[in-house]
């Protein structure tokens, strides 16, 4: 049964400052690892999907990483900003269609 | 284009009434999914449909859920007999395809609450 993890469960930093969320995955049969952030009381946001065969993928001040053999991604967020306070959260996609998550890490950006 | 659209945004009712929670997809995506957030219990799979058939139900909690899709798009979901611990946030996601490059998109969720 696929799990997986995201440390730290929170994560509090001044603002402009560089950081990287982890998340770990048990079974890495998958066929892809997708990064969302979600603000409170309201839904999901796509931010990066990494496909199995691809190793990274970027999006602004985002860059997401992926080693499948190890079971593990990083979400790295440059130079972060107060609108980036949310929880983040992992999903990796693996024998089955559905998305299996990570509990997040809930970021604070200081001003 | 409109995104993933879920109605109502909030319901309250009773122990024991029966809920039926909307979702509408992103045009043309064939793939619809929905899943649960409750306090403390991170993000848990339901169910899965491509077209109107239902090949994953594994994540259905009991047999008071129930979920159907027509047309290829919107979806119902169905709680009968409601529990107070069905109380959560009901999320649907639509994807073009059901593997591979298949980026899930999410809807603002339903908030249930059971009394």
């Amino acid at each position: 049964k696929q799990e997986v993890t995201q440390i730290p469960a929170a994560l509090s930093v001044p603002e402009g400052e560089n950081l990287v969320l982890n998340c770990s995955f048990t079974d890495s049969a998958i066929y892809n690892l997708q990064w969302f952030r979600q603000d409170p009381g309201k839904g999901l946001t796509s931010l990066l999907l990494i496909q199995s065969s691809q190793r990274e993928q970027t999006s602004g001040r985002l860059n997401a990483s992926l080693d499948k053999s190890s079971g593990r991604s990083t979400l790295y967020i440059a130079a972060s900003q107060p609108g980036d306070s949310a929880t983040y959260l992992c999903a990796v996609q693996g024998g089955s269609e559905k998305l299996v998550f990570g509990k997040g890490t809930k970021l604070t950006v200081n001003p | 284009g409109a995104g993933v659209s879920q109605s109502p945004s909030n319901k309250v009712t009773e122990k024991g009434k029966d809920v039926e929670l909307r979702c509408d997809p992103i045009s043309g995506h064939t793939a619809l999914y929905w899943y649960r957030q409750s306090l403390g219990q991170g993000l848990e799979f339901l169910i899965y449909f491509q077209g109107n058939s239902a090949p994953d139900k594994s994540g259905l909690p009991s047999d008071r859920f129930s979920a159907e899709r027509t047309g290829g798009s919107v979806s119902t979901l169905t709680i009968q007999r409601t529990q107070q611990e069905d109380s959560a946030v009901y999320l649907c996601a639509s994807s073009l395809a059901a593997r591979g490059n298949a980026e899930q998109f999410f809807g603002p969720g339903t908030r249930l609450t059971v009394l």
